[in-house]
């Protein structure tokens, strides 16, 4: 079935450092979107990407949408320690009823 | 607002019993999504309703998994027998249901974590 490629697999960053994380796919999305998961809890939807070329930011948070739209960035700016967990991207074809597909996950980890 | 329930949090089975998760949505969400996330891995879609009906289940393993959403509100999904493999975190979503265009914006739930022994 379709595979988002997610990259890296994991981080171990300082504090206060910049992180940059992408996924990339062999087929179109119409709509991608980054969650963030925590231990013993379902993803929380960080930012939605709608348009080829498409920069949105929610905080320190920015990414991107590609032009190609067979792929997405992440970055996340002057880390803190909160921003420990796991980052998923998910591609959506944007079809009635269409269904997210899910990157393996970056795993990020931030040391004080 | 509250969010999506899930219960119960864990379950350890043996293989070969069987196990039902339950999901309360959000008040108001039309569209209910069970997700497999297997340890290491994204969440994998199992079965999408709108409303009370099906309307993807291409991955849901049928011969030993079901689920239903009878009144259109709460759901259940069942592993009748479970295998080792069924290892894993099962995640309900909701969202408000839109028909076409941008993608819905789905809600989880804490999942449940399922161990077969």
């Amino acid at each position: 079935g379709q595979q988002l490629n997610q990259s890296p697999q994991s981080m171990f960053i300082q504090e206060g450092e910049d992180v940059s994380m992408n996924c990339t796919s062999s087929s179109i999305f119409n709509t991608w979107l980054w969650y963030k998961q925590d231990p013993g809890e379902g993803p929380v939807l960080l930012i939605a990407l709608y348009k080829a070329g498409e920069l949105t930011s929610n905080g320190r948070l920015t990414a991107q949408f590609g032009i190609t739209r067979k792929d997405s960035f992440l970055n996340i700016s002057a880390s803190i320690p909160s921003d420990v967990g796991i980052y998923f991207c998910a591609g959506h074809r944007g079809t009635s009823y269409g269904k997210l597909t899910f990157g393996q996950g970056t795993i990020l980890t931030v040391h004080p | 607002e509250a969010g999506v329930a899930q219960s119960p949090r864990y379950k350890i089975i043996e293989k070969r019993q069987s196990v039902a998760f339950w999901c309360n949505p959000i008040s108001g969400h039309a569209t209910l999504y069970w997700y497999q996330q297997i340890l290491g891995q994204g969440p994998k879609l199992l079965i999408q309703f709108q409303n009370n009906g099906v309307v993807d289940d291409s991955q849901l393993p049928k011969d030993r998994f079901s689920a239903e959403r009878l009144k259109g509100v709460d759901s259940t999904l069942k592993i009748q027998p479970a295998k080792l493999e069924d290892s894993a975190v099962y995640l309900c979503a909701s969202s408000l249901g839109k028909l076409a265009g941008d993608a819905d914006t789905q809600y989880f739930g804490p999942g449940t974590r399922l161990t077969v022994l």
